[in-house]
């Protein structure tokens, strides 16, 4: 099992500039997670899906950032228009289970530099 | 307000010697805690979760406890290795009109030789 997949790895952009990530879960996975850390305020959930139906948007910070899930096997965090403020490691994260018993397994993160 | 404060925030430690990290939350209602390991540059990755019911958990060198009463948790780290060296974050889950986890910022462990 390749593990939850993420992509880019490191993405540098000036602002204003669209910025795109994309992840691949864990196979036979319902649960998507889309997780955002820095340093001050550690990891902060931003959306999650279930069977591709977004569930929880509370945590998206704004109307720049969307997420879509398309298909069972692939899932997209926009950040449009970018600010310096976004700079972070965005972690997609995926589970077998509830946000309650699923355990979480991490992909290993977009690190992220708005210039 | 649910919060999760984990204590200390660094901790340099010698390779061989034990560690204990803590983890006191004000989350409710509870549902289960976990830590997780994250090396630098990667993510995090899953070390234990228990639930209200479990007092102890291990995982090889790490052993994790928790006191639902006085809502403390803490990671037992014993023979402490280099590849210990990383961040240890205690998350919470909590039920209720928004369920969630919330996550600790996390103790930077370093050990050295």
């Amino acid at each position: 099992d390749a593990g939850v997949i993420q992509s880019p790895r490191h993405e540098v952009t000036e602002m204003g500039q669209e910025v795109t990530l994309r992840c691949k879960p864990i196979s036979g996975h319902d649960y998507l997670f889309w997780y955002r850390q820095t340093m001050m305020r550690g990891l902060e959930l931003l959306i999650y899906f279930n069977n591709n139906v977004p569930i929880d948007d509370s945590g998206m910070p704004e109307d720049r950032f969307s997420a879509k899930m398309p298909n069972a096997s692939f899932s997209t965090l926009k950040i449009q228009p970018s600010e310096p403020r976004d700079s972070a490691v965005y972690f997609c994260a995926s589970s077998p289970g509830t946000p309650n018993t699923g355990e979480l397994f991490f992909g290993e993160g977009s690190r992220l530099t708005v210039l | 307000k649910n919060q999760v404060e984990q204590s200390p925030q660094s901790l340099i430690i010698l390779e061989g010697k034990n560690c204990t990290l803590q983890c006191n939350y004000t989350v409710s209602p509870f549902s289960n805690l976990r830590w997780y390991k994250q090396d630098t540059g990667r993510g995090p990755v899953s070390l234990t979760i228990m639930t209200f019911s479990e007092n102890t958990k291990s995982n090889g060198r790490y052993t994790a406890t928790l006191d639902a009463d006085t809502k403390q948790s803490s990671l037992h780290i014993t023979a402490s290795q280099l590849s210990d060296s990383a961040s240890y974050i205690c998350v919470v889950f909590h039920t209720g009109t928004a369920s969630k986890l919330t996550f600790g910022t996390g103790t930077r462990l370093q050990v050295t030789l």
